[in-house]
């Protein structure tokens, strides 16, 4: 499994743009990224997931570089419910476990 | 499509006593299923994973007489603490998936807060 490093927190407000970057170096070849949203004391929302060059869906886009050592996930003009903890998980494809790292804390403010 | 429930979302029990947490998917069927643990202002880690028909495999510094894990069908998965210890209180959560070619990404259930007293 890919380790992830994410930034710990960020900071923006309402109407912003957002880009959250996450580090994966040791990226497989067979690996894909999945974006994950997670509020207090629930479970995590699937956001978007890739494998390379850019996917956007409805309500955020993911880019990725030619190398897939990094990705980042974009998220257009954000509202203070978009206030949440943010996971960048890289796994094989395939049914695998999942392993999470520390997440980006987003603060949206008005 | 791709809903994971939970139930109950939220328990309190005595100490010493056990607590089934259940995990359904919805409108899929679910070979595999995973079950975490969360901390308040923690990431989520992996306790076990719940193979349909078959003994779950469970994390390491994970007891697996204390979490017990049954999944009997393939939408059902059961986690059941036993011998609850306040220690044991924090936010369970499930996850599933369709686990086809193409579509690898999980859902996760909303999550059942135990509380040991």
């Amino acid at each position: 499994l890919a380790k992830t490093t994410q930034p710990i927190s960020m900071d923006s407000y309402e109407g912003q743009e957002v880009n959250i970057t996450c580090s994966h170096n040791n990226i497989a070849t067979n690996d894909y990224i999945t974006w994950y949203q997670q509020f207090p004391s629930q479970g995590p929302r699937f956001i978007i997931q890739g494998y390379k060059t850019k996917v956007t869906n409805e309500v955020a886009s993911l880019f990725i570089p030619a190398d897939r050592k990094s990705s980042t996930l974009s998220l257009p003009r954000v509202s203070l419910s978009d206030t949440a903890v943010y996971y960048c998980l890289v796994a094989t494809t395939g049914f695998q476990k999942l392993v999470f790292g520390t997440g980006t804390r987003l603060l949206v403010s008005p | 499509g791709a809903v994971v429930s939970q139930h109950p979302s939220w328990v309190i029990c005595k100490s010493g006593t056990s607590v089934k947490i259940e995990c359904r998917s919805l409108d899929f069927q679910a070979t595999t299923m995973f079950w975490y643990r969360q901390f308040p202002k923690q990431s989520l880690m992996l306790m076990a994973t719940s193979n349909e028909g078959s003994k779950a495999t469970y994390e390491q510094g994970v007891e697996k007489d204390k979490f017990l894990i049954n999944h009997a069908s393939l939408t059902l998965s059961t986690l059941t603490v036993t011998s609850a210890h306040p220690e044991d209180s924090s936010l369970y959560i499930c996850s599933a998936g369709p686990g086809r070619e193409g579509m690898w990404e999980q859902y996760f259930g909303p999550g059942t807060r135990l509380t040991v007293t």
